[in-house]
């Protein structure tokens, strides 16, 4: 059984450029949130997608945007880059919406801004 | 605003002392997890904790949940340099969706 699966695992962009970064959850989870860590600091929620929806967001500026598909794979897109974009970018899944379910990680995509 | 404060921030012990990690908050939590996170890599959860006052172990680790589900702590007993790590306490306050976690506690253990 796969766990939760990120790519790519390292990119390097320009600032101003757009990025793509892409999730598939673990089988069997249909929820899909995301997370900007800073280099030694803890994840900072981005927004969760359940059912193809955005259902919440945390405090990101709109370039941050995000996508599900309807086999539950997840995209997150960034616009207009910063350097203090430079980050690890973490995927979670879960199974429903309830607040008792576990999260599962994938094992991030290295993002660096120059 | 942080709504779940870890301490202590940093730990730097040596190999077989006892350690605990607090996780703090003033909102009630459905209920918390902890994962281990090494440098690079996602997080590992290590444990679910749901019910107020509940004790949970794995292995060398013990987990507890405050009776009003709102602080959680993590014992390690003779800690080894494979426990070194960042550990986080996360969960879903009360009234939301969103999952959040704590501001983390770095560990090392000195072989």
């Amino acid at each position: 059984d796969a766990g939760v699966t990120q790519s790519p695992t390292h990119l390097i962009k320009t600032r101003g450029q757009q990025v793509t970064l892409r999730c598939s959850p673990k089988s069997g989870h249909d929820t899909v949130s995301w997370y900007q860590q800073a280099l030694g600091q803890g994840p900072q929620f981005i927004f969760q997608y359940y059912e193809e929806e955005e259902r919440q967001r945390g405090n990101f500026p709109d370039r941050f945007s995000g996508h599900q598909f309807p086999n539950y794979s997840s995209e997150l897109n960034v616009n207009a880059l910063l350097l203090g974009d430079s980050a690890l970018y973490l995927c979670a899944s879960s199974r429903g919406r309830g607040t008792r379910t576990e999260a599962f990680f994938g094992q991030g995509t290295r993002l660096t801004v120059v | 605003t942080q709504l779940l404060e870890q301490s202590p921030q940093f730990l730097s012990i040596q190999e077989g002392e006892n350690l605990t990690v607090y996780c703090n908050s003033s909102s009630v939590f459905s209920s918390l997890q902890w994962y281990r996170q090494e440098p690079g890599e996602g997080p590992v959860l290590l444990v679910t904790v749901v019910t107020g006052g509940e004790v949970k172990k794995l292995k060398r680790l013990t987990f507890q949940f405050g009776d009003a589900r709102k602080d959680s702590s993590l014992h390690i007993t003779a800690a080894q340099p494979g426990d070194t790590g960042l550990y986080l306490c996360a969960g879903y306050p009360s009234g939301t969706y969103k999952y959040i976690f704590g501001t983390g506690t770095r560990l090392k253990v000195l072989a």
